[in-house]
């Protein structure tokens, strides 16, 4: 099992929407958790991290975390075109990383 | 400029050839990762450095690879004998303990 999982998408969502993006994790004991979004032929660049179970806002962003489920969620209200990017789920201080979900946000 | 910085932007070589990148972190940020990356896929964890210790090193990481991060500051990463798989975007990362990171623009070595 992979440490990380994410749904690999593509994921198309109409401009105005809201976007759900979830990740799933195997190390129980894991603290940390962070959202990274990564624009085609960019290095990733941090959205938001979450330590305590419950949601986290952020402007239009949100981070839902269940760690008796083990899962993470970002969510990305009135989404626009400049959202379309790959969204990274990492997990523990050192980071492993899921595979990414492609969010495209048609106008 | 104050961020994570990368040297070459990108490298190409013959296979059997030495490549050497470096990275120079946020000079605040104790730790340091390598990470690689491949199309479509999430960064691939290589190994990470809390000052000039390297604390972890990936076990998918062959004897090919090494990293170094003499004094803390800078960090170096050679691969010998390059193969054609190591063909990637290799990415440089700092932070300080328990929070994101802040990465480099990396380094795209094509191996041909």
């Amino acid at each position: 099992q992979k440490e990380v999982e994410q749904n690999s998408g593509p994921l198309s969502v109409p401009e105005g929407a809201i976007a759900s993006l979830n990740c799933t994790y195997s190390d129980r004991g894991s603290q940390s958790f962070f959202w990274y979004r990564q624009y085609s032929g960019k290095s990733p660049e941090l959205i938001m991290f979450i330590y305590s179970n419950g949601d986290k806002e952020d402007g239009r962003f949100t981070a839902q975390l269940n760690k008796a489920s083990q899962y993470v969620s970002l969510l990305i209200r009135d989404s626009q075109p400049s959202d379309s990017a790959t969204y990274l789920c990492a997990v523990r201080a050192d980071m492993r990383f899921g595979a990414g979900t492609r969010l495209t946000v048609k106008p | 400029d104050t961020g994570v910085s990368q040297d070459p932007r990108h490298k190409i070589t013959k296979r059997g050839q030495n490549v050497t990148f470096r990275c120079d972190p946020i000079s605040e940020h104790n730790r340091l990762y390598w990470y690689r990356q491949t199309l479509g896929q999430g960064p691939e964890f290589l190994t990470y450095f809390q000052n000039e210790a390297q604390l972890e090193k990936s076990r998918l990481l062959s004897d090919r690879f090494s990293a170094e991060r003499p004094k803390g500051s800078f960090s170096t990463l050679e691969i010998q004998r390059t193969e054609q798989g190591d063909s990637a975007m290799y990415l440089c990362a700092s932070s300080v303990q328990g929070a994101g990171y802040t990465f480099g623009s990396g380094t795209r070595l094509t191996v041909v």
